[in-house]
């Protein structure tokens, strides 16, 4: 079955810019999708297909993705980015997760 | 707006079943997959199926085949998951979200409790 890696953790100095990588076998030929989800709250989509954003999440939030390694970069980060992070593709049907990353706003 | 309004929290002893709702709002209910996703507490996002609410077509996760059914009543816009064969690693909360490209709308999590 598919696997998707995704570091435990990243810390990012307020105002600086954060990326948090999500690792798969040739993850660039999929679409991938980035979740955040602060505590006691419901996942929220923040990127779609690589890298598209959704009404609402700010341009500080960006996505790319190629080879075997998908990013999801938040520039100027701010207090209120400190979440887990999840990546999700699609693979022949079924949805798979990234254990998620849990990021620090130091 | 467009809303998914899940059922109540529930409790449930070991080797009973739970039936979870997610009733949307907003848009036409054909229109999008619905998914199953859970969440034990401290732990990732575990996908357990979707449905098609177009066709009723349900598809399930390895893990949960057997032990899973999700329907629909498409007369008022609401997908169902029941889960099976409870054990206490069944304890988590249990989401519904909108959507293939991206789950773009996800419903406030059921708790659900297996405990003896």
């Amino acid at each position: 079955s598919y696997e998707l890696t995704q570091p435990l953790s990243v810390s990012v100095a307020l105002g600086q810019t954060a990326r948090l990588t999500c690792g798969g076998k040739n993850i660039g030929n999929k679409n991938v999708h980035w979740y955040q989800q602060k505590p006691g709250q419901a996942p929220v989509l923040v990127i779609s297909r690589d890298s598209s954003r959704p009404s609402g999440i700010p341009e500080r939030f960006s996505g790319s993705n190629s080879g075997n390694t998908a990013t999801l970069t938040i520039s100027r980060a701010q207090a209120g980015d400190e979440a887990d992070y999840y990546c999700q593709v699609w693979d022949t049907n079924i949805a798979v997760f990234g254990g998620g990353t849990k990021l620090t706003v130091l | 707006q467009v809303q998914l309004v899940q059922s109540g929290a529930e409790v449930r002893k070991p080797g009973a079943s739970v039936k979870v709702s997610c009733k949307v709002s907003g848009y036409t209910f054909t229109r999008y997959e619905i998914n199953w996703v859970r969440q034990a507490t401290g732990q990732g996002l575990e996908w357990m199926g979707w449905m098609n609410p177009n066709s009723g077509n349900p598809g399930y996760a390895q893990k949960f085949q057997g032990r899973v059914t999700m329907t629909r009543n498409a007369s008022i816009g609401t997908v169902y998951m029941e889960l099976g064969s409870l054990r206490s690693d069944d304890t988590a909360v249990y989401y519904c979200a909108r959507g293939y490209n991206g789950m773009d709308v996800w419903g406030q999590g059921t708790a659900v409790t297996v405990s003896s």
